[in-house]
C-alpha cells in the first residue's frame, strides 16, 4: 500500500528565510509525486509534480522539490519565503497502476513571521 | 472560468437528513474524483469515475452514492447523515485515469452535521 509521511505538522519561519518541508513516501513502483498548497478556506493548488526525468523539479511561486529515490523523499524548498506563502502544504504520491488515486500526507502548516 | 466548481460551498444540516453536493468541470477531463478532508486536514480518496464509470470505491459507507450523469459532472449524495460525515469534500478531475495525470481540485464543500 502507498503512504506519505510529512513529519512536521507545523513550521514557522521568518519572512525572507529559506524553507524546507519534508516528505517521505512508500510506493512499490516508480512513484508520481506532487506538492499541493491549500490556503485557508481554499481548494488545493498544484505547486509542482515529478513524473520522471530530472529529479529536481521547479514549480510555481518559486518552489522546487527534489526526488531522492534512495531516501524515498520528495522535499519541498523555497529560498526566500514571503508572508503570502503561509498555508497548508500537502505532499502526495500516486503511480501508473494506482488509477490516479493520490495518497496524501497529513499536511504541514506553514506560518510566516514578519 | 472556474475549472472545477462545487456547490454548495457550505452546507449545515441535521443528523439523519439526506444531502447532495454537485461538481462540474469544464476542462474536458475524463476522470473525476471525490476526496474527503477531515477535521485534522487528512485527505482521503472516496470515489473515482472515468467517463461515467466507477473505477475507485474506497470502502465508503453505502450511505454515500456518487452519480455521474456525464463525464463533466460527478455528484455526491449522502443519505442519513451522521456527525462523522462533517468534513470538507473536494471534487477533482484529471485528463485520464491511468498514467501520469495531474488532479485539478475544486474549492471544496464544507459539510457540517449537527
Amino acid at each position: 500500500a502507498q503512504s506519505v509521511t510529512q513529519p512536521d505538522i507545523h513550521i514557522t519561519v521568518s519572512e525572507g528565510a529559506s524553507l524546507e518541508l519534508r516528505c517521505n513516501y512508500s510506493y512499490g513502483a516508480t512513484p508520481y509525486l506532487f506538492w499541493y498548497v491549500q490556503s485557508p478556506g481554499q481548494g488545493l493548488q498544484l505547486l509542482l509534480k515529478y513524473f520522471s526525468g530530472d529529479t529536481l523539479v521547479q514549480g510555481i511561486k518559486g518552489f522546487e522539490a527534489e526526488f531522492k529515490r534512495s531516501q524515498s523523499s520528495f522535499n519541498l524548498r523555497k529560498p526566500s519565503v514571503h508572508w503570502s506563502d503561509a498555508a497548508e502544504y500537502f505532499c502526495a504520491v500516486g503511480g501508473y497502476n494506482a488509477g490516479n488515486m493520490l495518497t496524501f500526507g497529513g499536511g504541514t502548516r506553514l506560518m510566516v513571521k514578519p | 472560468d472556474t475549472a472545477v466548481s462545487q456547490t454548495p460551498k457550505y452546507l449545515v444540516t441535521q443528523m439523519g437528513n439526506d444531502k447532495s453536493i454537485k461538481c462540474e468541470q469544464n476542462l474536458g477531463h475524463d476522470t473525476m474524483y471525490w476526496y474527503k478532508q477531515d477535521s485534522k486536514k487528512f485527505l482521503k480518496i472516496m470515489f473515482s469515475y472515468n467517463n461515467k464509470e466507477l473505477i475507485i470505491n474506497e470502502t465508503v459507507p453505502n450511505r454515500f452514492s456518487p452519480k455521474s450523469p456525464d463525464k463533466a459532472h460527478l455528484n455526491l449524495h449522502i443519505n442519513s447523515l451522521e456527525l462523522g460525515d462533517s468534513a470538507v469534500y473536494f471534487c477533482a478531475s484529471s485528463l485520464g485515469s491511468v498514467g501520469a495525470n495531474v488532479l485539478t481540485f475544486g474549492a471544496g464543500s464544507r459539510l457540517t452535521v449537527l
